[in-house]
């Protein structure tokens, strides 16, 4: 079945650091990749997404290419803010086709941003 | 606000009760996703329901289940709860085919 692999944490960084988050994928089809983020206490909020091949998905400063020939999906962000400090998620959807859209995730990495 | 809602926020119940959660979905959004968030198994996915047709299982235990109504709102039932179901359960909904999610800010459940 599919399956998400990330960094495990937690990842301490300071303020202004470049931030890296591995995630590879395991999927026999297609699948759609994403970021989500949560903050303490919160829900889940997407971060990003990318539906294909080489599509890069960026908000706020984070980015992450979908690279097909190495199933990786790597979260970077140039310069971290103290606000970034979350558990950061990667999950795929779609990817055994079908009509299961269910999203799986990666285990989740924690941030921690010191200033 | 996400648009999709989830309630109670918080419920506290012994083990052995039967407990009710409830999600609505974002508006126009047909697909109503269950997932269980705990320490030792991060987020797993329990059910999902499309249009009121149960449409895939995850790791749901026979003890827990649920369903979608007419008007698209979905309600997880647990039972025989045991100290381990004590989690964060969250409902998400969808429109279309994998491309876009979205999340309640999720309901934790306390077993004692």
């Amino acid at each position: 079945g599919d399956s998400v692999t990330q960094m495990e944490g937690p990842v301490t960084l300071s303020e202004e650091a470049f931030l890296t988050i591995n995630c590879t994928y395991t999927a026999t089809g297609y699948p759609s990749l994403f970021w989500y983020v949560q903050y303490p206490g919160e829900g889940l909020q997407l971060l990003l997404k990318a539906t294909k091949a080489d599509d890069k998905g960026s908000n706020k400063g984070f980015e992450a290419t979908y690279r097909k020939e190495t199933t990786s999906f790597h979260l970077e962000k140039g310069s971290v803010q103290v606000s970034d400090s979350a558990v950061y998620f990667c999950a795929l959807s779609g990817g055994s086709g079908g009509s299961n859209y269910k999203l799986t995730f990666g285990k989740g990495t924690l941030l921690t941003v010191n200033p | 606000d996400s648009g999709v809602t989830q309630t109670p926020k918080h419920l506290i119940t012994a083990t052995g009760q039967r407990v009710t959660l409830r999600c609505s979905p974002r508006s126009g959004d047909l697909s109503v996703y269950w997932y269980q968030q705990s320490l030792d198994q991060g987020l797993q996915f329990l059910i999902q329901y499309y249009n009121g047709e149960e449409r895939a299982k995850g790791n749901i235990l026979e003890r827990f289940s649920a369903q979608q109504f007419p008007d698209l709102h979905s309600e997880l039932n647990l039972s025989s709860l045991e100290l381990g179901d004590s989690a964060l359960y969250f409902c998400a909904s969808s429109a279309d085919r994998g491309v876009s999610y979205t999340f309640g800010s999720g309901t934790r459940l306390t077993v004692v």
